[in-house]
């Protein structure tokens, strides 16, 4: 079972707008939150992480928001360019673990001219 | 400062066929991983490392073993090759505050 959910499955933009991608986990007990950036045919890339006690992180046009109480996650990203077309990956640690990472399935997001 | 590489990029298999993924880092992190990623699931992880001469277990490690002589190195192994194991291989290491992929092998099995 997935613990991490992640919404929309898929998403189709215009340059320069702005949008939303959602995660939702059912992690227990909570270390960190990840978003991670993933082009075709590449690996992941970290684009931020949260612990327990952030609320928001940003890197550039992305911004990321955790809300540990209602164990949701957001990440925006502004202004879209054509080069954010990629896979938007949640991944949610477990406390205590040395090694366990929970993947969502990804967000594919096309930014079109 | 390669970070994380991968060998080979592409390879197809027939069914029953041996082969190893060798990943190699230059970050000299102690933890290494192998994930598969397939269609509409998120990734996976096969076995783990945390240090040279230890390997363990991870999600799905069904058919695939693993060694780790060298700190640098990680390698995943397929004795006998299925069709179910077709997909998209990554090692990552994990370093202080994140981790680091590989750019991933794509393995068909026919």
């Amino acid at each position: 079972k997935n613990q991490v959910e992640q919404s929309p499955q898929s998403l189709i933009i215009l340059e320069g707008k702005n949008c939303t991608l959602q995660c939702n986990y059912t992690v227990s007990p909570f270390s960190n939150l990840r978003w991670y950036k993933q082009d075709t045919g590449r690996g992941p890339v970290s684009l931020t992480i949260m612990t327990f006690s952030e609320n928001t992180k940003s890197n550039g046009r992305y911004t990321a928001t955790l809300d540990a109480d209602t164990k949701q996650s957001s990440l925006h990203i502004t202004a879209s360019q054509l080069s954010d077309s990629a896979s938007y990956i949640c991944v949610v640690s477990y406390s205590n673990s040395g090694y366990a990472l929970n993947f969502g399935k990804g967000t594919s997001l096309l930014v079109t001219p | 400062n390669a970070g994380v590489t991968q060998t080979p990029k592409f390879r197809v298999l027939k069914t029953g066929q041996s082969m190893t993924l060798l990943c190699a880092q230059d970050m000299n992190h102690e933890y290494m991983y192998w994930y598969r990623q397939d269609p509409g699931m998120g990734l996976r992880l096969i076995h783990y490392s945390v240090g040279e001469g230890t390997t363990a277990k991870g999600e799905v490690p069904d058919g695939y073993n693993v060694s780790r002589l060298k700190k640098q190195n990680f390698l995943l192994g397929l004795e006998s090759a299925a069709p179910s194991q077709t997909s998209v291989y990554f090692c990552a290491t994990r370093g202080p505050y994140e981790q680091y992929f590989g750019p991933g092998t794509r393995l068909t099995v026919t």
